[in-house]
C-alpha cells in the first residue's frame, strides 16, 4: 500500500519561499508508471494543482503559479519537494502531495490522483 | 480553460436516499472525468475515474455516469458515513481543475 507523508515548516513569512517534501513508501518513487503531485486547498474553499513532476525530472506546473513554483525529485531518497517562492497570505493552505497514474486500468492517460498524503497546513504570517 | 460547474453546492439528505452530484463543463471532456470525497480534516479520496470507472475498494453503491459535458455521481443509498464533500476533477485539458465541491449533510 503506498502512503504519501508531507513534511515541512508550518508557518512561512511573507515574502518568503515555502518549501514541503513528501515522502513516499510502499512504493518506488521510480516505478515510471506514475507522476507526482502538489495539491493546495485553502481553508473552506476548493482544491488546486499546483504542479507535477515525473521520475525523469520533467515537470509540468498551474500557469496561475508557474513563476514561483519549484518541483524537484530526490529518487534516492524515494521523495520529491515543492518551493513556492514570494509567498503572500493568499498562498495560506493545507499542501497535499498525490500520486497520478501515467495510464488508468484501460490503458487510456490517467492522470488523476488515486493516492494522497494526509495534507500540511502552512500559514503565510509574519 | 475548461470551466466546472458542480452543482448542487449543498445538498441535504437522509440515510437511505438516493442522491445524485452533477458536474458539468464548458467544453467536452470525452471520459476524462474523476470523483473524490473529502471528510472534514483529511485529504480527499478517489472514488470513480474515467467517468464511471469505480477505483478498487469503493462501495458498489458509488457509480459514475456520462460524457462530454455532462457527468454525474450517484450514491444509490445513502450511508451515513457518506455524510462529506464532494469533489469532481477534469483531467482532459491542462491544468487539471476541479469543480468547487458538493456538501453533503444530514437532512
Amino acid at each position: 500500500q503506498v502512503q504519501l507523508q508531507e513534511s515541512g515548516p508550518g508557518l512561512v513569512k511573507p515574502s518568503q519561499t515555502l518549501s514541503l517534501t513528501c515522502t513516499v513508501s510502499g512504493g518506488s518513487i521510480s516505478s515510471g508508471s506514475y507522476y507526482w503531485s502538489w495539491i493546495r486547498q485553502p481553508a473552506g474553499k476548493g482544491l488546486e494543482w499546483i504542479g507535477r513532476i515525473y521520475t525523469s525530472g520533467s515537470t509540468n506546473y498551474n500557469p496561475s503559479l508557474k513563476s514561483r513554483v519549484t518541483i524537484s525529485v530526490d529518487t534516492s531518497k524515494n521523495q520529491f519537494s515543492l518551493k513556492l517562492s514570494s509567498v503572500t497570505a493568499a498562498d495560506t493552505a493545507v499542501y497535499y502531495c498525490a500520486r497520478e497514474p501515467y495510464y488508468d486500468s484501460s490503458g487510456r492517460p490517467g492522470y488523476y490522483f488515486d493516492y494522497w498524503g494526509q495534507g500540511t497546513l502552512v500559514t503565510v504570517s509574519s | 480553460a475548461i470551466w466546472m460547474t458542480q452543482s448542487p453546492s449543498l445538498l441535504s439528505a437522509s440515510t437511505g436516499d438516493r442522491v445524485t452530484i452533477s458536474c458539468r463543463m464548458s467544453q467536452g471532456i470525452s471520459s476524462y472525468l474523476a470523483w473524490y470525497q473529502q471528510k472534514p480534516g483529511k485529504a480527499p479520496e478517489l472514488l470513480i475515474y474515467a467517468a464511471s470507472t469505480l477505483q478498487s475498494g469503493v462501495p458498489s453503491r458509488f457509480s459514475g455516469s456520462g460524457s462530454g459535458t455532462d457527468f454525474t455521481l450517484t450514491i444509490s443509498c445513502l450511508q451515513s458515513e457518506d455524510f462529506a464533500t464532494y469533489y469532481c476533477q477534469q483531467y482532459y485539458s491542462f491544468p487539471p481543475t476541479f469543480g468547487q465541491g458538493t456538501k453533503v449533510e444530514i437532512k
